[in-house]
């Protein structure tokens, strides 16, 4: 009940294709969706982040889609540049805990 | 600048040795957390604290030591009771509760040789 499961592992795309990341959660209790960008060698940064009394964020070329029924959400990158290449995890939150996804690493081509 | 501060980057051990890790930050964030990153199999939680000299144990703390005695610093001991410890540890601090992002240092590599 406690794990998140991201898909997929690895994902490669074209410059200005849209990598969609896959996450998915068991505890309905979680509240707080966010995720984390990082680049080799660095720490994780936060990217963006959701509530679940919305089913959509957008936040310049990232956006997340939340489907509270489901248990699921996704990230989708619009127009992805080679910059975008870096290893992705969702999370999912309450008050008493934070679970990482196991991270999806995207390569962009030019 | 805010952020966290871990040292060092890199940091080689002998086997049977113990080993400090260094986290500091200059958020005035009330929690601090490690975790360990090996490759495929994303971020696992070592020990956290959310008040200065309490902390609990996440999920894979046996082979590591915390303290908490000031709020800016959370070092992290990787003792030789850990059987693999070669991995890349991250420290992170959040304002209050996990409900908040995280912000995270750069990490610090550790190499058993």
């Amino acid at each position: 009940q406690q794990q998140v499961k991201q898909s997929p592992q690895s994902l490669i795309v074209q410059k200005g294709g849209i990598p969609i990341i896959n996450c998915a959660y068991e505890n309905t209790a979680f509240d707080y969706f966010p995720w984390y960008q990082q680049f080799p060698g660095k720490g994780p940064a936060l990217l963006i982040a959701i509530r679940p009394d919305v089913s959509e964020k957008k936040e310049g070329r990232f956006t997340i889609s939340f489907n509270k029924s489901a248990k699921q959400f996704s990230l989708h990158i619009m127009d992805s540049q080679p910059g975008d290449s870096a290893t992705y995890f969702c999370a999912a939150a309450n008050t008493d805990k934070l679970i990482f996804g196991t991270g999806t690493r995207l390569q962009v081509f030019p | 600048d805010g952020g966290i501060t871990q040292s060092p980057k890199y940091l080689f051990r002998k086997e049977g040795q113990n080993v400090t890790l260094s986290c500091e930050q200059n958020l005035n964030h009330d929690a601090m957390y490690w975790y360990r990153q090996d490759p495929g199999q994303g971020l696992r939680l070592i020990y956290y604290s959310q008040i200065v000299n309490d902390f609990q144990k996440g999920d894979i703390a046996e082979g590591y030591s915390v303290s908490r005695e000031k709020k800016e610093s959370f070092p992290l001991t990787v003792t030789s009771a850990q059987k693999n410890p070669t991995a890349f540890y991250l420290c992170a601090s959040s304002p209050q509760g996990l409900n908040y992002g995280y912000t995270f240092g750069s990490g610090t590599r550790l190499t058993v040789v």
